[in-house]
């Protein structure tokens, strides 16, 4: 148990479909982060969240939308999304977000899209 | 732009076998350098971490890394390896005290029983 709750941790959906990805943290953060995990590449920055505004988009297409309503819960809404998109999203979070802190990770969603 | 190069990516070794894991990095400026594992099945957890001060640091279960800033190198080292150890490793970079975390590709270990 990490204290960063992802769920679904599987998820399959047709390209048409519209579905959301759910992170929570109970470690009392500031700052909470989307990546994506996928094979053979490095981990790539999403997102980044710090007091529930968004500090970073890593050039991210528009068919992922995150939310933030508060510094608990991130959300990465998806839709319309392509084949290329299939990956492992992993939420993590940080007591801010400046760089001499550690990054807690959820186990992720292995997202399949078909 | 800044990058994170881990130069095994698949390292089989035997129980008490010696470790040396390489990472480079390319960023001029002040950074923080992450290990991080990941067993099979499980999350990504910190493995250690050096932000300041003496460039040797001590993690976990053993392990421990030395950051050398002249090779731009945070090599990740374990005298003795035991089969446990048997997982994915990555090395990560935060550069300019942002909460941004480059990561490398990460080097996948097997331990042989």
């Amino acid at each position: 148990e990490t204290g960063v709750t992802q769920t679904p941790r599987h998820l399959v959906m047709g390209m048409t479909n519209k579905k959301s990805l759910k992170c929570e943290q109970h470690l009392g953060h500031n700052a909470m982060y989307w990546y994506k995990q996928s094979a053979k590449k490095p981990l790539e920055l999403m997102f980044v969240y710090n007091f529930k505004e968004q500090t970073e988009n890593n050039s991210v297409p528009s068919r992922f939308s995150p939310e933030c309503p508060n510094s608990s819960h991130l959300f990465l809404h998806l839709h319309t999304l392509q084949p290329e998109d299939s990956a492992l999203y992993l939420c993590a979070s940080s007591q801010d977000n400046q760089g001499d802190t550690e990054a807690f990770f959820g186990q992720g969603t292995r997202l399949t899209v078909v | 732009a800044q990058s994170v190069s881990q130069h095994n990516h698949h390292v089989i070794l035997s129980e008490a076998a010696s470790l040396e894991l390489g990472c480079n990095y390319s960023y001029g400026g002040t950074v923080n350098l992450f290990w991080y594992v990941q067993y099979p099945g499980q999350h990504l957890q910190l493995l250690l971490k050096y932000f300041s001060g003496d460039p040797l640091v001590k993690g976990i279960k053993g392990f421990e890394a030395e950051f050398i800033k002249s090779k731009f190198s945070f090599n990740l080292r374990k005298p003795s390896v035991q089969w446990s150890d048997t997982a994915e490793y990555f090395c990560a970079v935060n550069a300019g005290n942002t909460g941004k975390l480059i990561f490398g590709q990460g080097t996948t270990l097997q331990v042989k029983p």
